[in-house]
């Protein structure tokens, strides 16, 4: 499995865009990156995935860097809802077990 | 659609008593998993099943076992509990998207044992 390093906390302002990174320098060519999110004391919600290209949802942007060794989950606009740890997890197209590091922890302030 | 639900929300057990955790999704996903979370770290699997009448091993299984009731229902029994197994237990169901599966959790059920 690939090893991701996160930062453990970050904080934002309200209103304002923030920029999650995650290194996964040991990804294989097949791992899919996603990235789950865990409001307080609730389970973790996907969020986005994705392979090579950048990809927009409706909840947030996945860019990703072009050696696939790092990626960025940006939120355009933070909202107090968005106070969560964020998970990055490279997946390959063969499993499907999630595994779980330690995330960054997103605080915002209003 | 209720999503993933598990009951109970609450439980406190005494060492060696047992219990049953449920857990329900109406996604009519094929997939389901057990997690448990510890304070302030990552979840962690216990086990999970890839589709009616089948379970498989995870990461922490010691102590546990499960059963795949049908689609819907995917249950963790506790058979003796320990001090060890106080933790937060989701519950998972899963779908593809895009080539990928995606995890759908339930709200989670907090255990304590005394």
């Amino acid at each position: 499995d690939a090893k991701t390093t996160q930062p453990n906390s970050m904080e934002s302002n309200e209103e304002e865009p923030v920029h999650l990174p995650c290194n996964h320098s040991t990804i294989s060519g097949t791992d899919y990156i996603h990235w789950y999110r865990q409001l307080p004391s609730q389970g973790p919600e996907y969020v986005i995935h994705g392979l090579t290209s950048n990809v927009n949802n409706r909840m947030a942007s996945l860019a990703i860097a072009e050696d696939r060794k790092s990626s960025t989950l940006i939120l355009h606009r933070a909202t107090l809802r968005d106070a969560a740890v964020y998970y990055c997890i490279p997946l390959d197209n063969a499993g499907n077990m999630l595994t779980f590091g330690g995330g960054t922890r997103l605080m915002v302030k209003p | 659609n209720a999503g993933v639900t598990q009951t109970p929300k609450f439980q406190v057990l005494k060492t060696g008593q047992s219990m049953t955790l449920q857990c329900a999704q109406d996604m009519n996903h094929n997939s389901m998993y057990w997690y448990r979370q510890d304070p302030g770290m990552g979840l962690r699997l216990i086990y999970y099943s890839a589709s009616e009448g089948t379970t498989d091993k995870g990461e922490v299984p010691n102590g546990y076992n499960v059963s795949r009731l049908n689609k819907r229902e995917f249950s963790l029994r506790l058979e003796s509990a320990a001090p060890s197994q106080t933790s937060v237990y989701f519950c998972a169901s899963s779908e593809w998207t895009r080539h990928q599966e995606t995890q759908y959790f339930g709200p989670g059920t907090r255990l304590l044992v005394l």
